[in-house]
């Protein structure tokens, strides 16, 4: 069964500028997750799809973060403009169903904001 | 708010010994998990505590649920340098919008032969 895919894994962008994260869930996996993880601290959860619907959005910036589920599979988050303090892993997770189910994570996309 | 707090925070210990990492949270859960990251990698999930008095062994590993102390421990025996990784403990707080996890700051382990 394959896993939680994320692209790119690695990215280095300049402050101000925009940038884009893309996660396929497992296949059949109706909830989806991305988590901010700032080196040295455990993730921290951004938003929360049920198919395509947000189900949690309270901890995600909303003035330069945007993330959107369109088909209920895969997702995009953006960063819109991005600061130094955005340098962090962006990991995605998927689970089977909304409530007590494991979450699943992908490798991460590693920012780097210069 | 939901508070999850782990110790010690970074480990250096020898092969062979034996260690329990501890993970504190301040909110009634019934639902806790330990996972592992690797330098560079992504979460691998280790054990799913579901209830009080839970106690799930892997290996070495074995981890351990008290809802009542609100309190989970991870135990080492006889560790081996390939144990060395980050463990982080992580509380699900069923809510009516579905499982949402909170995250320990991580235990950093280092296992020196």
């Amino acid at each position: 069964e394959a896993g939680v895919a994320q692209s790119p894994r690695y990215k280095i962008i300049e402050k101000r500028q925009s940038v884009a994260f893309w996660c396929n869930p497992i296949s059949g996996h109706a909830t989806l997750y991305w988590y901010q993880q700032i080196l040295g601290q455990g993730p921290k959860l951004l938003i929360q799809f049920q198919n395509n619907g947000v189900v949690d959005d309270s901890q995600l910036p909303k003035d330069r973060f945007s993330a959107e589920r369109l088909k209920g599979v895969d997702s995009t988050l953006k960063i819109q403009p991005a600061k130094l303090e955005d340098s962090a892993v962006y990991l995605c997770a998927s689970s089977l169903a909304l409530a007590s189910s494991e979450q699943f994570f992908g490798p991460g996309t590693r920012l780097t904001v210069l | 708010e939901l508070k999850v707090e782990q110790n010690p925070l970074f480990l250096s210990m020898q092969e062979g010994k034996n260690y329990t990492i501890y993970c504190n949270y301040s909110t009634t859960s019934d639902r806790l998990y330990w996972y592992r990251q690797d330098p560079g990698k992504s979460l691998e999930s280790l054990f799913v505590l579901l209830s009080n008095g839970a106690v799930k062994q892997e290996g070495r590993l074995m981890a351990s649920l008290d809802t009542k102390a609100r309190l989970s421990t991870l135990h080492i025996t006889a560790a081996v340098h390939d144990l060395s990784a980050t463990y982080f403990c992580a509380v699900d707080m069923e809510e009516t919008s579905g499982s949402r996890l909170t995250f320990g700051e991580g235990t950093q382990l280092t296992v020196n032969p």
